[in-house]
């Protein structure tokens, strides 16, 4: 199968602070993008999502950027809150309705 | 919103027996359905992608005759995990696309135990 994932890297961040996520993803014929954040024992929850045709989208404290040219997407999360923590998942699809690949993930844990 | 269910959540079997997961839509029509397994501390795992009426497209590496997928229905898409073994204990998520602006949408994920 794809996108196997090996152990997880892990980002603590002081609870107030912004949180930045990187992933890189891999079929750069891939055009769209979603972030998901999956806390333990349940599926993922979506976040936010990017088209190729951008390289920025904003939501309520969330944003994601997109860089298109060295394949690589981050998550900034503002004011991080012990509810952020969890594992955060970037996937890519190529063409609408397609199958979704998921990258590697990052744990986030928040600390107060 | 669209709401995908998956059932049962967890289920424990022996070693040898085969177990069902089902994976249904339960306000839109699900015209695609993909499983995915996910081992502890690790990312999904694509293994197949399940169109309604049709045989299931297994990613590489996936037995297609270990993981049965049934997609009879355009609300119900079934995972069939024959002859288990304790390496198949995993996580297993389905997800499903054909509500408005095709969005996907996942399940909570079903444990499977074999011991």
């Amino acid at each position: 199968g794809e996108s196997v994932g090996l152990h997880l890297p892990t980002l603590s961040v002081q609870e107030g602070d912004n949180s930045i996520i990187n992933c890189a993803y891999s079929n750069s014929a891939s055009d769209y993008f979603i972030w998901y954040k999956q806390e333990s024992g349940k599926g993922p929850q979506f976040i936010i999502d990017i088209r190729s045709n951008m390289d920025k989208r904003q939501g309520q404290r969330v944003t994601v950027l997109l860089n298109k040219t060295v394949k690589h997407l981050s998550l900034q999360i503002a004011a991080t809150q012990p509810g952020d923590s969890a594992v955060y998942f970037c996937a890519e699809m190529k063409g609408y309705g397609n199958k979704l690949v998921f990258g590697a993930g990052t744990i986030l844990r928040v600390k107060s | 919103g669209a709401v995908v269910s998956q059932h049962p959540s967890w289920v424990i079997c022996k070693s040898g027996t085969s177990v069902k997961i089902e994976c249904r839509s339960l306000d839109f029509q699900a015209t695609t359905m993909f499983w995915y397994r996910q081992f502890p501390k690790q990312s999904l795992m694509l293994m197949a992608t399940s169109n309604e009426g049709s045989k299931a497209t297994y990613e590489q590496g996936v037995e297609k005759d270990k993981f049965l997928i049934n997609h009879a229905s355009l609300t119900l898409s079934t995972l069939t995990v024959t002859s288990a073994h304790p390496e198949d204990s995993s996580f297993y998520i389905c997800s499903a696309t054909g509500g408005v602006g095709n969005t996907i949408y996942f399940g909570e994920g079903s444990w499977l135990t074999v011991v």
